[in-house]
């Protein structure tokens, strides 16, 4: 079956510590990723993609992503968190279906970065 | 820019009533789709348009959820009977062009909140 991973439901990590927010996924072919943000009484928000090329992807706010294929991750990271990085992330693979694709979201984590 | 809209923020009903949820998709997106939301949980897929036309409804758990967009803009999300199940945050998003939206990134609306008591 194809799906993504958050192991994590939670990490925490002090203000100014590097973070990362664990992703695995399960797919036939090559695989679309994505990662979204969501604060709270607010719509999901994009951050990045990986399509195709770099294995690194830079994205919004200062996050990127590495892409590792043996490993089949997609781990979200930043050099330096901020309070204000406190969120729900949600990692997302595109699959297709039929005649169609669609994305299927991982269950979520939750950052919380204290001062 | 304006970005996705929903309403209403949130929506309380009854067990066995009818609800529609409305979603203003950003101008010009020619994708559109739907999602439902658990607590503690990632999105689920539902329904996806391009244009007026459903291309995929493969995520409608039952046929008391219908969605439709016949203008090719505006959606509504139409849940008959509803039930307590039913209970949870629903999600629509927009997408550019005309490859599932799937390469382009999905542009979320806030969610319209829907309870069932």
């Amino acid at each position: 079956a194809q799906s993504v991973a958050q192991p994590e439901d939670q990490v925490n990590v002090a203000e100014g510590n590097p973070l990362t927010v664990k992703c695995t996924y399960s797919v036939s072919g090559n695989p679309y990723l994505f990662w979204y943000v969501q604060y709270p009484n607010r719509g999901l928000q994009f951050l990045l993609k990986y399509i195709t090329g770099d294995n690194l992807v830079k994205g919004s706010y200062g996050f990127e992503a590495e892409f590792n294929k043996s490993q089949t991750s997609f781990h979200l990271k930043k050099p330096s968190a901020l309070v204000s990085d406190s969120a729900l992330y949600f990692c997302a693979v595109r699959v297709r279906m039929d005649s169609s694709y669609k994305l299927i979201f991982g269950s979520g984590t939750r950052l919380l970065v204290r001062p | 820019g304006a970005g996705v809209s929903q309403t209403p923020s949130n929506k309380v009903t009854e067990k066995g009533k009818y609800v529609e949820l409305r979603c203003d998709p950003i101008s010009g997106h020619t994708a559109l789709y739907w999602y439902r939301q658990s607590l503690g949980q990632g999105p689920e897929f539902l329904i996806y348009f391009q244009g007026t036309g459903a291309a995929d409804d493969s995520g409608l758990p039952n046929d008391r959820f219908f969605a439709v967009r016949p203008e090719g803009s505006v959606s509504t999300l139409k849940i008959q009977r509803t039930e307590r199940g039913d209970s949870a945050v629903y999600l629509c998003a927009s997408s550019e062009g005309l490859a599932g939206g799937l390469i382009n990134e999905q542009f979320f609306g806030p969610g319209t909140r829907l309870t069932v008591l």
